[in-house]
């Protein structure tokens, strides 16, 4: 099965902050990767799938990038509303696989 | 609006079973892979199964043997039967539409709208 680590595990940042979340592969992935936020409570949502496209609706201050192995989450200017934890997942072959998450918080 | 609404959750001892279904509307349900995606109380996300629109499953191993997913399209349906339930099963259990493709060989899925969960717990 392919692992999927992300970094760092938790991440302090005030509203306006450029943040970065990374998602490693432990094999190449191509650009089959999308990115979740999940709410306390809450289901996921899906923010980009194949590495960089943004989903319909979401915010154009999300973006992707990456390719093979290694892959970014950015959010150009961190909004109240984005205080979540952030899952990145694989979907190259089954068993897709996500990684641990990333907990944005204030 | 797609909604996804997962029912026949609940408490159930360990080595019994339990279904789960998940009423599909808004969109045309035969023509979506389907999954099941699921995360204990502060944990992270797992994938239980997928089924393609033609009816090809999917399973991790962690789950291959003891649940079986299942679809009824006239019905708008999705299904989750599992057995041989072990306390590491507990989770809220997701039914979420997949986007991307699903043959005999692979099935490349992202997950573009979720149910609400329906907690299933196993315990003595």
């Amino acid at each position: 099965d392919i692992q999927m680590t992300q970094s760092p595990s938790t991440l302090s940042a005030s509203v306006g902050d450029r943040v970065t979340i990374t998602c490693r592969a432990s094999q190449s992935i191509d650009s089959w990767l999308a990115w979740y936020q999940q709410k306390p409570g809450k289901a996921p949502q899906l923010l980009i799938y194949k590495a960089s496209t943004l989903e319909s609706g979401v915010p154009s201050r999300f973006s992707g990038s990456g390719s093979g192995t290694e892959f970014t989450l950015t959010i150009s200017s961190l909004q109240p509303d984005d205080f979540a934890t952030y899952y990145c997942q694989h979907y190259n072959t089954p068993p897709v696989t996500f990684g641990q998450g990333t907990k944005v918080e204030i | 609006e797609v909604q996804l609404v997962e029912s026949g959750g609940g408490l159930v001892q360990p080595g019994e079973s339990l279904r789960l279904s998940c009423a599909a509307s808004g969109f045309t349900f035969r023509t979506y892979d389907m999954h099941w995606v699921r995360q204990a109380t502060g944990k992270g996300l797992e994938w239980v199964s997928g089924i393609g629109t033609a009816g090809d499953t999917y399973y991790p191993g962690s789950v291959k043997g003891r649940f079986t997913i299942s679809r009824e399209n006239a019905k708008n349906s999705l299904y989750l039967q599992m057995n041989i339930l072990r306390a590491g099963d507990t989770a809220v259990y997701y039914c979420a539409r997949g986007r991307g493709y699903c043959s005999s060989t692979n099935c490349r899925n992202w997950f573009d709208s979720w149910g609400q969960g329906t907690l299933v717990t196993v315990s003595s």
